[in-house]
């Protein structure tokens, strides 16, 4: 069985530019979540996916958007990049129901650098 | 809102010793999800353990137990026996059971545990 799985696992960009985030759910998953974790704090919900549908989302602006594939793979896409966006981004799979909790599987994370 | 809180932002414990991280939490639901995640200097989050709150008796996994108080809504992780490899941070995190966005898992800021030989 294998687990969760993002790329890349670095990425450096400026300020402006916009970047793609991607991540391969564990087999038999249906629904992925994003989080964002800056340095010294906890992840912080971004928004979630349940079977190519976005099935909830958190405090973040339009330009973070994303998107679920027919194989559940998913992408966190950012635009116009702000200093602040620099964070560990994480994702994680569950075979979800779409109206309850399931148990999350967290990927590495992909660590965004913006100069 | 609701909201976690870990007020210990660094621990430190002997090997072979115990050690206890504590965790508040603020909700008006009733049915929730706690939980301990840890997250070593690879990044990768892991599940320590879990705790239904309708569920009285406090979970256990091994060397890892929760103190769950409801009332109190404090939600405290011992670690037995310490081991070397359990070095890292530590989050206490929260998800209602239903309604609201399912994928909000609500997490602390998380405490930096060091084992020392």
């Amino acid at each position: 069985e294998t687990g969760v799985t993002q790329s890349p696992t670095h990425l450096i960009k400026t300020r402006g530019q916009q970047v793609t985030l991607r991540c391969s759910s564990q087999s038999g998953h249906n629904t992925v979540s994003w989080y964002q974790q800056a340095l010294g704090q906890g992840p912080q919900f971004i928004f979630q996916y349940y079977r190519e549908e976005e099935n909830g989302r958190g405090n973040f602006p339009p330009r973070f958007s994303g998107l679920q594939f027919p194989n559940y793979s998913s992408e966190l896409n950012v635009n116009a990049l702000e200093l602040d966006d620099s964070a560990l981004y994480l994702c994680a799979s569950s075979l979800g129901t779409g109206s309850s909790y399931n148990e999350q599987f967290f990927g590495p994370g992909t660590r965004l650098t913006v100069l | 809102a609701q909201t976690v809180t870990q007020s210990q932002p660094e621990m430190s414990v002997q090997e072979a010793e115990t050690v206890t991280l504590s965790c508040t939490y603020d909700t008006s639901e009733s049915d929730y999800y706690l939980f301990w995640y840890k997250q070593p200097p690879s990044r990768q989050m892991i599940l320590v353990i879990r705790q239904e709150a309708y569920k009285q008796q406090n979970a256990t996994e091994n060397r890892f137990s929760v103190n769950f108080q409801k009332a109190a809504k404090s939600f405290s992780l011992k670690i037995s026996d310490s081991q070397l490899g359990d070095a890292a941070m530590y989050f206490c995190a929260y998800i209602p059971v239903w309604g609201g966005s399912q994928g909000n898992l609500i997490f602390g800021k998380g405490t930096k545990l060091s084992v020392k030989p």
